[in-house]
């Protein structure tokens, strides 16, 4: 069965520390990999998708097949960054659409 | 114009009303999607339509009927619903259905209250 697991469900950090937002995934073949983010009285937006290999806000997030992770990561949080963050596998067959994990809040506190 | 724009933001009705949401976005996008949110939890599928042609369902209720009239256009109908389905409706587009370069835009949301 496809799945996708966020493990946290509330992340709070301190302004300027590490970050790693947890996202395991069990889907066949291989599915491409968004993480999507909502802050607050915003709307739902496209932080960085895996196949871009980019860094978004400082964010990065590695696609690890072996454990069929894709963490989002960032090196100094900062308080803008407290938002809920979900992680969105796509299954690789063509025609399919974006499933979203359960979300993790992050917050930021100076 | 990069946005979805969606109306009502706010929709009180009684389980007997019929009434409608709409979507619209002047992107070019050819794929459209409604979601589902409940306080506190992920978007849930409910429709994509790709072309203008019902592409996914996913096993909604009947209750909701949406509808595409054109490629700019997306609307769900909403019929005899139940308190249940209180929820944020977000519709979506992107270019096209289902790529991994492909980004997908959401609207604002429309906030549903059925009473």
């Amino acid at each position: 069965a496809q799945r996708v697991t966020q493990p946290e469900k509330l992340l709070s950090v301190f302004k300027g520390a590490p970050v790693e937002l947890k996202c395991n995934y069990s889907y066949s073949g291989s599915p491409e990999l968004f993480w999507y983010v909502q802050y607050s009285r915003q709307r739902l937006q496209l932080l960085l998708r895996h196949i871009s290999r980019e860094s978004i806000k400082g964010f990065t997030a590695d696609l690890n097949k072996g454990e069929t992770s894709f963490h989002l990561k960032k090196p100094f949080a900062q308080e803008e960054d407290s938002a809920m963050y979900y992680c969105a596998p796509k299954p690789a067959q063509a025609g399919t659409a974006l499933i979203f994990g359960k979300g993790t809040t992050l917050s930021v506190s100076s | 114009d990069t946005e979805v724009t969606q109306t009502p933001k706010h929709l009180v009705m009684g389980m007997t009303n019929k009434k409608s949401l709409k979507c619209e976005q002047h992107m070019g996008h050819r794929a459209m999607y409604w979601y589902k949110q409940k306080a506190k939890k992920p978007p849930e599928l409910m429709f994509v339509y790709s072309y203008e042609k019902l592409s996914i369902n996913e096993s909604v209720p009947s209750r909701f009927s949406p509808e595409c009239p054109n490629s700019s256009l997306l609307n769900l109908h909403l019929h005899a619903l139940q308190p249940e389905d209180s929820a944020l409706y977000l519709c979506a587009s992107s270019l096209i259905i289902g790529t991994a370069m492909d980004t997908i835009y959401f609207g604002e949301g429309s906030w549903l209250t059925v009473v």
